[in-house]
């Protein structure tokens, strides 16, 4: 298995720009988890999908903030308008089942707002 | 909030050294993992114990929970330089759906 896809890898874009990431979770898991790294912050826990439902939103920092999964293979998040606060990297990870379990995280999207 | 608190932030040996880690977390929890992370990569899942479990091992790795002080160890035996990386403990927090809260990490830094 290819295990996480995100992309894009890199993104350098200006404030007040739409940015989406985009991920492919591992075939077969059904749970999906938007992280955001930052060196202030930590990882933090901005979403979660099971079996394509968004859970808990509640990590989601504000309205500008979107994510969306329309079916088990693809996941967004989506940031409108961009600020330099959202400079980051955003992680997905899946896992199989809905208890606690190993997370698989995807490389990263690293965003930076300029 | 972070869950996890992990300690010391940064740590440095030389290969062949153990390295030890301490997570400390707050609330009642299923289960705490620990996870590695290179530089600029993805987060790599290491070992997972349950609430009810003291100790486990996995290869070079051993790791301890102490529910009553809330706090785990990590222990890596005969360090690598390949072992550089930063670690992190997170906590599976009870009643909750696989929720990872993940604490600040440990930067290991293992000296050729």
């Amino acid at each position: 298995d290819a295990g996480v896809i995100q992309s894009p890898r890199h993104e350098v874009t200006e404030m007040g720009q739409e940015v989406t990431l985009r991920c492919k979770p591992i075939s077969g898991h059904n749970s999906l988890f938007w992280y955001r790294q930052t060196m202030m912050r930590g990882l933090e826990l901005l979403i979660y999908f099971n079996n394509n439902v968004p859970i808990d939103d509640s990590g989601m920092p504000e309205d500008r903030f979107s994510a969306k999964m329309p079916n088990a293979s693809f996941s967004t998040l989506k940031i409108q308008p961009s600020e330099p606060r959202d400079s980051a990297v955003y992680f997905c990870a899946s896992s199989l089942g809905v208890t606690a379990g190993e997370l698989f995280f995807g490389e990263g999207s690293r965003l930076t707002v300029l | 909030s972070q869950q996890g608190e992990e300690d010391p932030q940064a740590l440095s040996i030389q290969e062949g050294e153990n390295a030890t880690m301490n997570c400390s977390y707050k609330t009642s929890i299923n289960n705490l993992q620990w996870y590695r992370q290179n530089s600029g990569r993805g987060l790599v899942h290491l070992i997972l114990i349950r609430s009810n479990e003291r100790e486990k091992h996995s290869g070079r790795l051993r790791v301890t929970l102490d529910t009553s002080k809330k706090s785990s160890s990590l222990l890596i035996t005969a360090s690598r330089a390949a072992d550089t990386a930063s670690y992190f403990c997170a906590t599976d927090v009870s009643g909750g759906y696989n929720k990872l809260i993940f604490g600040a990490g440990t930067r290991l830094a293992v000296h050729p």
